[in-house]
């Protein structure tokens, strides 16, 4: 079985700072990993996904993430925060790159001027 | 690519009726994806086609619910005898069902029981 836990249902930052969202995951098979982000009232948009290639993967957005298998975490980062990245971010794990989707229970970030 | 498209955005019933609603995956994309997703949680799989073949039901998806994609193409999702805790956001996801092609989600079909 897998699974995913996202620590912190909120994180709130500063325009201009770090955005660092956690998700770690657990997975009897090596995992394709995903992070996607949702805006009010609207559907999940891919960020971005890791699918063994490199462990670290640049998104859309100037996000990018680290894979990091020893200690089974696929956190998501920022530089610098913009106003526009206020929104829910979801990790999510699946068996294979086209099976179902296994969520977290999501980070909600709040962007403060 | 005029994405994944969903009708209706807002449905509001009565408890006891029936609702569908439908998911119009992007062109081309073989395999198409029902989530469920409750207020303040993450979307929870529902069911999974690939083609007209429905592959995967998760067991959220009681004998009430059944989803249909006839033709390959759209694919509709009915709930019988609507209850208070169906209210939720239904999400469709679609994908190439190819290595490394991630899924694109519809904007969602809100639902909410009176």
């Amino acid at each position: 079985a897998q699974s995913v836990t996202q620590l912190g249902s909120h994180v709130s930052v500063s325009e201009g700072a770090l955005v660092l969202l956690r998700c770690n995951y657990s997975s009897s098979v090596p995992p394709y990993l995903f992070w996607y982000v949702q805006y009010p009232n609207q559907g999940l948009q891919l960020l971005l996904k890791y699918t063994s290639a490199a462990t670290l993967v640049k998104g859309i957005n100037g996000f990018e993430a680290e894979f990091k298998k020893s200690e089974t975490s696929f956190h998501l980062t920022k530089p610098s925060a913009h106003m526009s990245d206020a929104a829910e971010y979801f990790c999510a794990v699946s068996p294979d790159s086209w099976g179902k989707l296994q969520f977290g229970a999501g980070t909600q970030v709040v962007v403060t001027p | 690519d005029t994405g994944v498209s969903q009708d209706p955005r807002h449905k509001i019933t009565k408890r006891g009726q029936n609702v569908t609603f439908r998911c119009d995956p992007i062109s081309e994309h073989n395999r198409l994806y029902w989530y469920r997703q409750t207020l303040g949680q993450g979307p929870e799989f529902l069911t999974y086609f690939q083609n007209e073949a429905q592959l995967e039901k998760s067991r959220l998806l009681s004998d009430r619910f059944s989803a249909e994609r006839p033709k390959g193409s759209f694919s509709t999702l009915e709930i019988q005898r609507t209850e208070q805790g169906d209210s939720a956001m239904y999400l469709c996801a679609s994908s190439a069902g190819t290595v490394n092609q991630p899924q694109h989600f519809g904007d969602g079909t809100r639902l909410s029981i009176l």
